[in-house]
């Protein structure tokens, strides 16, 4: 079983909607959990930290169940500039990647 | 922000020549560098960790006398990858932890642009 699953989607949406995708991981152990944006055939960049009490940044809404072992994250009125792969991202002794939910946003 | 850097960005080589990437750390110094590598459309996948100082430690699977690590100084840390098949065509990123201060409690790791490895 992998230690992070997501959903690859992709996820095709109009400017200006509202999108929202989980990742769930294995490994209760956790400590710390991160959203990372990963644009095409370069490297990933934190988007957001995740916190048990969840968080917002902007348009982006992480929220972190640790019972479920599942985390989220919600983009507000999409850009165009929002179409990338978003890797959700556990931290124990070493970061764990999924592989990622593809968001495309069209004009 | 802080800033990793790589070279090369991108190498074309024949099976069975040995190809070195570097990693950089360019404001801080980072004790501990992590080597990842990631086929298309699959997740980053840690192979070893690399400490400064002393040996690399192998995530399981990765052969350490394939991919040999080097990591001689705070700021630099080297991927050898050593007799290279079309099979080690990938992505390789390094990433370095910089460790929390006082300002920023928390470590952080920043992630290096990326070489794009073909082997023909």
């Amino acid at each position: 079983r992998k230690e992070v699953e997501q959903d690859p989607g992709p996820f095709n949406v109009p400017e200006g909607a509202t999108v929202a995708f989980n990742c769930t991981y294995s490994n209760s152990a956790s400590q710390s959990f991160f959203w990372y944006r990963q644009d095409c055939r370069k490297e990933p960049k934190l988007l957001m930290s995740v916190y048990s009490s969840g968080n917002e940044d902007g348009r982006f809404t992480a929220q972190l169940n640790r019972a479920s072992q599942y985390i989220s994250l919600l983009i507000r009125d999409s850009k165009l500039s929002d179409s990338a792969t978003y890797l959700c991202v556990t931290n124990d002794y070493k970061l764990s990647f999924g592989a990622g939910t593809t968001v495309t946003v069209r004009a | 922000g802080a800033v990793v850097s790589q070279h090369p960005s991108r190498v074309i080589c024949k099976s069975g020549t040995s190809v070195k990437i570097e990693c950089r750390s360019l404001d801080f110094q980072a004790t501990t560098m992590f080597w990842y590598r990631q086929f298309p459309k699959q997740s980053l996948m840690l192979m070893a960790t690399s400490n400064e100082g002393s040996k690399a430690t192998y995530e399981q699977g990765v052969e350490k006398d394939k991919f040999l690590i080097n990591h001689a100084s705070l700021t630099l840390s080297t991927l050898t990858v050593t007799s290279a098949h079309p099979e080690d065509s990938s992505f390789y990123i390094c990433s370095a932890r910089a460790l929390g201060t006082e300002n920023k409690p928390t470590d952080t790791q920043y992630f290096g642009p990326g070489t794009r490895l073909t082997v023909l």
